[in-house]
């Protein structure tokens, strides 16, 4: 069954640092999309990127954030300046595949964030 | 976005049956609800989605009253590994952008021998 995978499973950064977190989407989708869960709490929107445009990112995308599809298979987020409150987990997700849009999501296991 | 609001949490026992209801009050007419499931440091599953009525797969059933304000998810006979937090979504399921689905607190279902 194809997946998303996602690397690194985890890293551990000094504040300050820039960290990019790479993702495989399935490869036939078309959307893909940034999600961040702080421990303990609830799965937050980040970003979803279509036709190599970011269609809409949440208020906790700043300018320290930004999205990049750099060929036809890795779709990755960097985040420029880390502070403390990054350290989450962060699960890259795809959808949508050439029959059209479908509500189902299709989650990486994520990448585990610590911020020194 | 239509905001759900769902139990923070419940208990079952193996073998039973688990209905979780969801409130969603401000369901535009274009929203679909959907729900995900997921276990420790994992990402969200997509278990079943609907519209409107009963949508039955391999893993739940989805119902769905006709003036669509709320929805039940319902597992059938829980064994162990159906422990994990279990989310509804309410949405658009056709979005030329692609779908933003805004997570809520979830529902912690703990099953127990």
């Amino acid at each position: 069954e194809p997946e998303v995978t996602q690397t690194p499973s985890h890293q551990v950064t000094q504040m300050g640092q820039e960290v990019i977190l790479r993702c495989v989407p399935i490869s036939n989708h078309l959307y893909f999309y940034w999600y961040r869960q702080i421990l303990g709490q609830k799965v937050e929107f980040l970003v979803s990127f279509y036709n190599n445009e970011i269609s809409e990112k949440s208020e906790i995308f700043d300018d320290q954030f930004s999205v990049e599809r750099p060929d036809g298979s890795n779709f990755t987020l960097k985040i420029r300046s880390t502070k403390l409150e990054d350290s989450a987990m962060y699960f890259c997700a795809s959808s949508g595949g050439l029959r059209g849009v479908t509500g189902e999501l299709f989650f990486g296991e994520g990448s585990r964030l610590t911020v020194l | 976005l239509a905001k759900t609001t769902q139990p923070i949490s419940m208990d079952s026992y193996e073998g039973q049956e688990v209905n979780i209801t969801c409130s969603h009050n401000n369901i535009a007419t274009n929203d679909y609800i959907t729900w995900y499931q997921q276990f420790p440091s994992q990402g969200p599953r997509f278990i079943i989605q609907g519209y409107k009525t009963k949508v039955t797969n391999e893993v739940a059933s989805l119902f769905i009253p006709a003036d669509r304000k709320s929805s039940t998810l319902s597992l059938p006979r829980v064994s162990l590994s159906d422990t994990a937090v279990y989310y509804c979504l309410v949405g658009l399921l056709i979005k030329a952008a692609g779908n933003k689905l805004t997570f809520g607190g979830g529902t912690r279902v703990l099953v127990k021998p």
